[in-house]
């Protein structure tokens, strides 16, 4: 089990705004790191594989980065169909989660 | 289209058992591997348990190694939970998701099935 560590758990910003959210793997894992988006009783819908591919369908405006214990996620202009519950997934050994980033609108 | 849908979720007491199904649709079910993802009320997601496309490797969470089982039947296409002992702490939507990578295993996981409840309680 590899324990990730998301930050912040819980950030507001304005539409428009750039948000930043930030995943640390307690070991190295390559670029074995995902990122999903979650809205309240939904399944959680894939955004970024691989640390920085971007989804087929998913909006440009989101990106990944970093590779080995640190990685980004980025909203690059923030609009309100992008609230809910952000979550990084390691691959590099079995599966684990990140504890999640809810994003709200000031 | 592609298509998760999971079953057999509802109220268990504690030390009972629950077998989950997940039946897919729109792809070809024996080139994927499988998870099941958990999600306490108002809790985070945790993942639970993985089975490779020909059934040959299984990985467990710490939490319910040696109680919960996954696997999965290609002529029903269909991949189960079975969860032995279960205890108050088991509560939480359990999702059924596919991984994207054909004949390979831990990957990312797309598509998503809506979740099935388990509620443990005496």
């Amino acid at each position: 089990d590899i324990p990730m560590t998301q930050s912040p758990s819980s950030l507001s910003a304005s539409i428009g705004d750039r948000v930043t959210i930030t995943c640390q793997a307690s070991q190295d894992i390559n670029t074995y790191l995902n990122w999903y988006h979650q809205k309240p009783g939904k399944a959680p819908k894939l955004l970024i594989y691989g640390a920085s591919n971007l989804e087929t369908g998913v909006p440009s405006r989101f990106s990944g980065s970093g590779s080995g214990t640190h990685f980004t996620f980025t909203i690059s202009s923030l609009q309100p169909e992008d609230i809910g519950t952000y979550y990084c997934q390691q691959y590099a050994s079995l599966c684990s989660f990140g504890q999640g980033t809810k994003l709200e609108i000031k | 289209q592609e298509q998760l849908v999971e079953s057999g979720g509802g109220v268990v007491q504690p030390g009972r058992s629950l077998r989950l199904s997940c039946a897919a649709s729109g792809f070809t079910f024996s080139n994927y591997a499988f998870h099941w993802v958990r999600q306490a009320p108002g809790k985070g997601l945790e993942w639970v348990a993985a089975i490779s496309y020909d059934e040959q490797n299984k990985g467990y969470a710490d939490s319910v190694k040696g109680r919960f089982t996954i696997s999965r039947d290609s002529s029903k296409n269909t991949v189960y939970l079975q969860m032995n002992s279960l205890r108050p702490e088991d509560t939480a939507v359990y999702f059924c998701g596919r991984d994207r990578v054909t004949f390979e295993m831990y990957n990312w996981i797309d598509p998503w099935g809506q979740g099935t409840l388990v509620t443990v309680s005496s």
